[in-house]
């Protein structure tokens, strides 16, 4: 079964400083794989995704992710925090192919602190 | 607006009390997925309909039940409600894998 690893519980970093989210996923082939943002008491709003070509794939709000087929990985990456990107993150997969469901697994998400 | 639709957004009920939660997906999408989301479990998979069939059951306990009709809305059935029941429910609609999500309905078991 697929699964998807967030091995930071809680990151703090200052305003301005640079931002990196792991992720790894275990899956039998490359699955689609994404990023969503959650703000306390909201929804999960989709930062970027990845279906295949380029291996850097470009979000909203200034983030950017890497695919690393080699080691499974999908990293969330920001060069300037923001106080407002507070929040938590998380990771999910879904299959690429076959069968009828292609329901979302996620990570259990990453809690995210900005220091002024 | 994301443009899927949660109601109610809250509920508070009491235990062994039955609650209906509704979706309506973005327009033109045909699959719903549920989720639950609570701090010990995170973002558990629930069920998935695809234009009113069934296509896929997750961590869904037998209490549970959904459906979805042909305006291709869904209703997501709590039955006989405990304390542990108490989460965050969000319904995602689909094509093309383009999941979006709905803001949610925060479910109180009290």
């Amino acid at each position: 079964a697929q699964s998807v690893t967030q091995p930071d519980i809680h990151i703090t970093v200052s305003e301005g400083a640079s931002l990196e989210l792991r992720c790894n996923y275990s899956y039998g082939a490359t699955p689609y794989l994404f990023w969503y943002v959650q703000s306390p008491g909201q929804g999960l709003q989709l930062l970027l995704k990845y279906f295949s070509g380029d291996t850097l794939v470009q979000g909203i709000k200034g983030f950017e992710a890497e695919f690393k087929r080699s080691q499974s990985s999908f990293n969330l990456r920001k060069p300037s925090v923001h106080w407002s990107d507070a929040a938590e993150y998380f990771c999910a997969v879904a299959p690429n192919s076959g069968g009828s469901n292609y329901k979302l697994t996620f990570g259990k998400g990453t809690l995210l602190t900005v220091n002024p | 607006d994301s443009g899927v639709t949660q109601t109610p957004k809250h509920l508070i009920t009491a235990t062994g009390q039955r609650v209906t939660l509704r979706c309506s997906p973005r327009s033109g999408d045909l699959s719903v997925y549920w989720y639950q989301q609570s701090l010990d479990q995170g973002l558990q998979f629930l069920i998935h309909y695809y234009n009113g069939e069934e296509r896929a059951k997750g961590n869904i306990l037998e209490r549970f039940s959904a459906q979805q009709f042909p305006d291709l809305h869904s209703e997501l059935n709590l039955s006989s409600l405990e304390l542990g029941d108490s989460a965050l429910y969000f319904c995602a609609s689909s094509a093309y894998r383009g999941y979006t999500f709905g803001s949610g309905t925060r479910l109180t078991v009290v």
